[in-house]
């Protein structure tokens, strides 16, 4: 149990378009997702919490309205990135929560691979 | 505020030789710890988890780690290591006091495994 998954795996696309990286719980369900950028060699970079039915939370100096982010339903969280630039190519990896045992798990997708060209 | 150090950024061994992953942690309050594998170009996997039960954590694939607050420390180990084991390694710790905190990651640690 607690499957997470990322589509699409890997995208490459065009400076100035926007594309979008959807995350979903397959077994289980999350009212709260995390999006995550990772750079190569580096560790992971929280950018953002989503809760569903609600706002996102970003972390600081990562910009809101490049990094739109949806979270409809509890399996399912989106991650637009709007008029996308080769500084936006990098790893970008789906977190959901779970309770289990006796505290809070975290589950992560595979990772979507954005290259912008 | 919560912060995790890796101490060392790559580890070489040797096939069947044992393995050890060096974490140390800053934390005000009695943090929650966890050691996540990630695979070239994969998502992160959870290896073992700390929540102030147990101080000898098991995790899967034979991987353990022991939480030591005198040392602020929380070492991954294995006996003996396997090809399929050279990866990633993060350990990580939550932050602030409460459960829901977010994860704060390590730099990680380059684990290579020799024939």
């Amino acid at each position: 149990g607690a499957v997470v998954s990322q589509h699409p795996s890997w995208v490459i696309c065009k400076s100035g378009t926007s594309v979008k990286i959807e995350c979903r719980s397959l077994d289980f369900q999350a009212t709260t997702m995390f999006w995550y950028r990772q750079f190569p060699k580096q560790s992971l970079m929280l950018m953002a919490t989503s809760n569903e039915g609600s706002k996102a939370t970003y972390e600081q100096g990562v910009e809101k309205d490049k990094f739109l982010i949806n979270h409809a339903s509890l399996t399912l969280s989106t991650l637009t990135v709007t008029s996308a630039h080769p500084e936006d190519s990098s790893f970008y990896i789906c977190s959901a929560r779970i309770y289990r045992g006796n505290s809070y798990e975290q589950y992560f997708g595979p990772g979507t691979r954005l290259t912008v060209t | 505020a919560q912060s995790v150090t890796q101490l060392d950024s790559h580890v070489s061994v040797s096939e069947g030789t044992p393995v050890l992953l060096r974490c140390n942690y800053s934390s005000s309050y009695s943090p929650s710890l966890f050691w996540y594998v990630q695979h070239p170009n994969k998502g992160l996997q959870l290896l073992l988890k700390y929540t102030s039960a147990a101080t000898l954590v098991k995790g899967i694939n034979g991987f353990e780690a022991e939480f030591k607050k005198s040392e602020t420390s929380f070492h991954l180990t294995k006996p003996s290591a396997h090809m399929s084991d050279a990866a990633e390694y993060f350990c990580v710790v939550r932050g602030i006091s409460s459960n829901t905190g977010k994860l704060i990651f390590g730099q990680g640690t380059t684990l290579q495994v020799k024939p």
